[in-house]
């Protein structure tokens, strides 16, 4: 099956604590992207990586880092979780400078 | 600020008849639009997108319209069905941006039987 892949699905931790997000896509792909979508619904891009590279890095804060071990994958890391961090994580994935994003299940975050 | 905006949160149609979803940019530079679909805890879906080369583009039901110098843009749904029931979100990039999409807050459209 061709798609892009996210685990864990949903995600509850504490304050301060450490998470890390994993996406795969076996599209094909060489770029791939981290999206945040907050409690308002609004789509963010957080970063996107070119065959392992960062491409785009918006203003977010430190405590988030990306890890690309090869172009089919990109992970994301939390460092400290703040409560503001709760939201919903979406992994995308396209041919750079291509049009179409496709994107994974997305993985959603509580911090209590 | 939000460099894309969808000024109707909410939308309902009867079956059969035409949906219009509207989008707003401030980005002199984007030149790629795009809607997605999502349905309930599903991730977005391309439907159908366009360049800025053109300003019209028709797929089966859908179609985007693009207005460049009033910086707006719509899908047009047409015979709307039931199962076109979603929140669609717009979606605007700028080439040399790493393709980089900065999307609308969405709009949920309801087509009642």
């Amino acid at each position: 099956e061709t798609a892009v892949f996210q685990t864990p699905n949903y995600h509850v931790t504490q304050v301060g604590n450490e998470v890390s997000f994993n996406c795969k896509q076996t599209l094909g792909h060489d770029t791939m992207y981290w999206y945040k979508q907050d409690s308002k619904k609004l789509l963010k891009i957080m970063f996107s990586y070119n065959n392992k590279q960062l491409i785009v890095n918006e203003t977010v804060p430190r405590r988030f880092s990306p890890q690309s071990s090869d172009k089919a994958h990109l992970n994301l890391r939390i460092k400290s979780v703040e409560p503001e961090d709760s939201a919903v994580y979406l992994c995308a994935s396209s041919y750079w400078g291509g049009d179409t994003q496709y994107f994974g299940p997305g993985t959603r975050l509580l911090v209590l | 600020g939000q460099q894309v905006k969808q000024s109707s949160p909410s939308l309902t149609v009867q079956e059969g008849g035409i949906s219009i979803l509207n989008c707003d940019y401030e980005n002199d530079m984007f030149d790629y639009f795009a809607w997605y679909k999502k349905y309930p805890d599903n991730s977005p879906t391309l439907l159908i997108s366009v360049r800025s080369n053109v300003d019209k583009r028709e797929d089966g039901r859908l179609t985007v319209f693009l207005n460049k110098s009033g910086k707006h843009f719509s899908l047009h749904i047409t015979a709307s069905q039931p199962e076109d029931t979603a929140v669609y979100l717009c979606a605007a990039g700028a080439q040399g941006t790493g393709s980089k999409l900065s999307f609308g807050k969405g709009a949920k459209l309801t087509v009642s039987p």
